[in-house]
């Protein structure tokens, strides 16, 4: 089975400030990696994967991941956040094979003040 | 296009009674999804459909819920006997054959059981 931790439950930050949200993954298998974005009252839209190549992985709104098998990390970073960056994050594996279904992280709320 | 959509996106009922939650698939996307997110324990799969192939079901987390799916298209997700436990957002994805590493989410039904 797998399984993913979010190590902060709720990030604040400043406008144009750097931000970095952790995940780590326990996986006996290999896995295909995932980060999702949630605005307030929205649903889910992708920010970014990891499937296989390059490890570094960029995604829409200037976000980009590493992906870091020997620390099984895959942690999301922006070098200048801004306030329309504030709602939830979530980060999401799935094996490569067999059931598809994805397995998330309790997710992350980044806030960002002015 | 059009995304995925969901029915309705609210829903009050009262324990005991049954509920059913609609999910409207991208045209042409094959596989369906249904997820779960409660405060307690975050994003949870339920249950997956692909194309003609048995749905994998080990997610549902009893036997009072159950969903379909009607001509590879509309989904339904039946939950009987309601318990204010079951009170939470389902949310609802898709993906299109041969390109099953990206799931569409829908807005989500937000479920209320008093």
């Amino acid at each position: 089975a797998q399984s993913v931790t979010q190590l902060d439950s709720q990030v604040p930050v400043f406008e144009e400030a750097p931000v970095e949200l952790r995940c780590n993954y326990s996986s006996s298998v290999s896995v295909y990696l995932f980060w999702y974005v949630q605005y307030p009252n929205q649903g889910l839209q992708l920010l970014l994967k990891y499937l296989s190549g390059s490890t570094l992985v960029k995604g829409i709104n200037g976000f980009e991941a590493e992906f870091n098998k020997s620390q099984t990390s895959f942690h999301l970073r922006k070098p200048s956040v801004h306030i329309s960056d504030t709602a939830e994050y979530f980060c999401a594996v799935r094996r490569t094979g067999g059931s598809e279904k994805l397995v998330f992280g309790k997710g992350t709320k980044l806030t960002v003040n002015p | 296009g059009a995304g995925v959509s969901q029915s309705p996106s609210n829903k009050v009922t009262e324990k005991g009674k049954d509920v059913e939650l609609r999910c409207d698939p991208i045209s042409g996307h094959t596989a369906l999804y249904w997820y779960r997110q409660s405060l307690g324990q975050g994003l949870e799969f339920l249950i997956y459909f692909q194309g003609n192939s048995a749905p994998d079901k080990s997610g549902l987390p009893s036997d009072r819920f159950s969903a379909e799916r009607t001509g590879g298209s509309v989904s339904t997700l039946t939950i009987q006997r309601t318990q204010q436990e079951d009170s939470a957002v389902y949310l609802c994805a898709s993906t299109l054959a041969g390109r099953t590493d990206t799931q569409y989410f829908g807005p989500g039904t937000r479920l209320t059981v008093l």
